[in-house]
């Protein structure tokens, strides 16, 4: 079992729908989990960044997190051509201080 | 955040040859990090890059491949010693502070023929 899973996708929403982006991991001990967005050819880019249960909000981001079922996730709101990219998940546990991530899921916004 | 910048930007070499890749921050930072990412793969952890003290590498890589170096909180180094092919991938130095996020610089693409 991989200890960060996404579904690689790729994930095709209309343009102003809303996208859903998941993730689960396998460390019950990860305390930190982050969103990461990555343009194809740049590096990858913090958007959004969690560590209690429930939601956080960001403009059209909302990050999701429920460490009972080991699950986290991303919503964009109102997508647009521009958020095009892969997004990747990562989590952190404190013990280690090292950041896992997942494969990423590819995002395509068609107009 | 703070700016991170690395050098080269990219580069192609010849087989059997090394490459080092700067990664400089405009501010100090506890923690400083090197990845790789091969073609359509996602990132893997080289070594954490201690200041003072000799990296602590992953498992799969080793000091003589990726010889690591951090002389203080705003800089390091990471060379990719006799290079083959496989070693072709975006190399990329992410910092942050104790526990908390962590940024990545812009990454240094490296073909190996």
């Amino acid at each position: 079992q991989k200890e960060v899973e996404q579904n690689s996708g790729p994930l095709s929403v209309p343009e102003g729908a809303i996208a859903s982006l998941n993730c689960t991991y396998s460390d019950r001990g990860s305390q930190s989990f982050f969103w990461y967005r990555q343009y194809s050819g740049k590096s990858p880019e913090l958007i959004m960044s969690i560590y209690s249960n429930g939601d956080k909000e960001d403009g059209r981001f909302t990050a999701q997190l429920n460490k009972a079922s080991q699950y986290v996730s991303l919503l964009i709101r109102d997508s647009q051509p521009s958020d095009s990219a892969t997004y990747l998940c990562a989590v952190k546990n404190y013990n280690t201080d090292k950041l896992i991530f997942g494969t990423g899921t590819r995002l395509q916004v068609f107009p | 955040s703070a700016v991170i910048s690395q050098k080269p930007s990219r580069d192609i070499c010849q087989r059997g040859t090394s490459l080092t890749i700067q990664c400089q921050v405009d501010s100090q930072v506890t923690m400083m990090f090197w990845y790789r990412q091969q073609p359509g793969q996602s990132l893997t952890l080289i070594a954490t890059a201690n200041q003072g003290s000799e990296a602590t590498y992953e498992s799969g890589f080793v000091i003589d491949k990726f010889p690591i170096s951090r002389p203080n909180l705003t800089f390091s180094t990471l060379t990719v010693s006799n290079m083959s092919p496989e070693d072709s991938s975006i190399y990329l130095c992410s910092v942050g502070q104790l526990y908390n996020e962590q940024f990545f610089g812009p990454g240094t693409r490296l073909t190996v023929l």
